[in-house]
């Protein structure tokens, strides 16, 4: 069965410091997300994105994230400086009709 | 603004009980509503969609059930077994398109 597929499963960084998450959506999807859970949270949605630009961002998207798809396959997550307060679990998720979602299993991010 | 509450936090049954897994949302101008699992470290597999038209749905020994004017559904597990465990997430769809969660309800069945 097709699955979203995410890379690292855990990132470690230094506050400050730039990381990209990597996401291959499910292939013959149009629609794409990325949502986060802070430990003991609920999941929060961050952005969606659709026909090659954002088409909603929460009030959690900042400046400091931007999200790409560089190349037909894969959906990335930049954060360019990281907080303390962006550690938390990032979730992918891929949809062919803005209906059902797909997610995958999350990258750990843990920033120090 | 939606919120989602799920009841209750935690649930530890016996195998082979049924049991029932309720949420409730502010706002009743949904979409959809969507059932997730997910297991420790692990992503969130969805078990159960229900369009803000429908009723029900049935997938297996799972039956999702939606009342939008009283902004309730439940999640009816039929003899439950082990390998349930897991944390079950509410979310709805709302008129802004993306999905916003509940806390989730925590289940253990115990063998």
């Amino acid at each position: 069965e097709p699955e979203v597929t995410q890379t690292p499963s855990h990132q470690v960084t230094q506050m400050g410091q730039e990381v990209i998450l990597r996401c291959v959506p499910i292939s013959n999807h149009l629609y794409f997300y990325w949502y986060r859970q802070i430990l003991g949270q609920k999941v929060e949605f961050l952005v969606s994105f659709y026909n090659n630009e954002i088409s909603e961002k929460s009030e959690i998207f900042d400046d400091q994230f931007s999200v790409e798809r560089p190349d037909g396959s894969n959906f990335t997550l930049k954060i360019r400086s990281t907080k303390l307060e962006d550690s938390a679990m990032y979730f992918c998720a891929s949809s062919y009709s803005n209906e059902k979602l797909f997610f995958g299993s999350g990258t750990q991010l843990s920033v120090l | 603004k939606q919120e989602v509450t799920q009841i209750p936090a935690a649930l530890s049954v016996p195998e082979g009980e049924n049991l029932v897994l309720n949420c409730s949302f502010t706002d009743s101008a949904i979409y959809n509503l969507q059932w997730f699992r997910q297991d420790p470290g692990k992503g969130l597999t969805s078990l159960l969609l229900i369009q803000s038209s429908q009723r029900e749905q049935t997938s297996g020994r799972l039956n999702a059930s939606l009342d939008k004017s009283s902004g309730r559904s439940t999640l009816y597990i039929a003899a439950s077994q082990p390998g349930d465990s897991a944390t079950y997430l509410c979310a709805v769809k709302g008129s802004q398109g993306n999905l916003i969660f509940g806390k989730g309800t925590k289940l253990s069945v115990k063998p």
